[in-house]
């Protein structure tokens, strides 16, 4: 069975870095076509795609917070980590993993979801 | 303001049928890529529903359907039950700048 799950802190001040991980099991970071995508939502907002990790370590990310986000792994961990500079209120967020793959050289859709992790950027 | 268009909010009847459109561009589902579909409930993380722009995961009931056409998709959903009501959103990919995965806004479902 195929889970992920997200961890980190759930409140930052105004210009921190968060830093959040994404434990998965029931697959390998290293197998060809598994990838690992972090996930945001707003509260009462819509998702937006942040980045992306593959199996070869190639990394992908949203062109609006590239400078800020960065994705790498730990594959002796079975982790995937984000870390987004200077946060703001508009921040605040449920932060999801998921996992993405690729077939056939096309990426395919995002299957299974983390159960997702609330980050409040406050004061 | 999303990549992709979807109506803010649909509501039906139980047992009638709805449509959800997701209307995109020419690099994104006019290009050719696929649209995937995933339902929200309130509070939990949102679950694949329709992938390939058509096809359902194992344990999806068929009352779920999706089509695609130029530069839009629809999900339909038929004999709407109460469980249905939820957010749906539709994902592609944008090959526009350096290129990324792209969901609509949303459309809040709600079963009268």
């Amino acid at each position: 069975q195929v889970t992920l799950r997200e961890s980190g802190p759930a409140l930052l001040k105004p210009t921190e870095t968060l830093t959040l991980t994404c434990t998965v099991s029931g697959f390998s970071l290293k197998t060809g076509g598994m990838c690992v995508s972090w996930i945001r939502q707003s509260p009462g907002k819509a998702l937006e795609w942040l980045a992306l990790i593959d199996w070869d370590d190639k990394k992908y990310y949203t062109t609006s917070q590239k400078t800020r986000l960065t994705i790498s792994r730990d594959t002796t961990k079975n982790q995937v980590v984000l870390t987004m500079t200077n946060m703001d209120p508009v921040d605040t967020a449920t932060y999801y993993c998921t996992r993405m793959s690729m077939v056939q050289g096309i990426f395919r859709w995002f299957d299974p979801w983390g159960q997702g992790t609330l980050v409040t950027v406050s004061p | 303001q999303s990549v992709l268009t979807q109506p803010s909010s649909v509501s039906g009847a139980p047992g009638q049928r709805v449509t959800i459109s997701c209307t995109g561009s020419s690099s994104n589902i006019g290009a050719g890529y696929d649209v995937h579909w995933y339902q929200q409930v309130p509070g939990t993380a949102p679950k694949l529903l329709i992938w390939g722009n058509a096809n359902r995961p194992s344990g999806v009931p068929d009352r779920f359907s999706a089509s695609k056409s130029g530069t839009s998709a629809s999900l339909a959903i038929t004999g709407l039950q109460a469980e249905d009501e939820a957010d749906y959103y539709c994902q592609s990919y944008d090959s526009s700048l350096s290129g990324s995965w792209v969901f609509g806004g949303g459309t809040k479902l709600t079963v009268l």
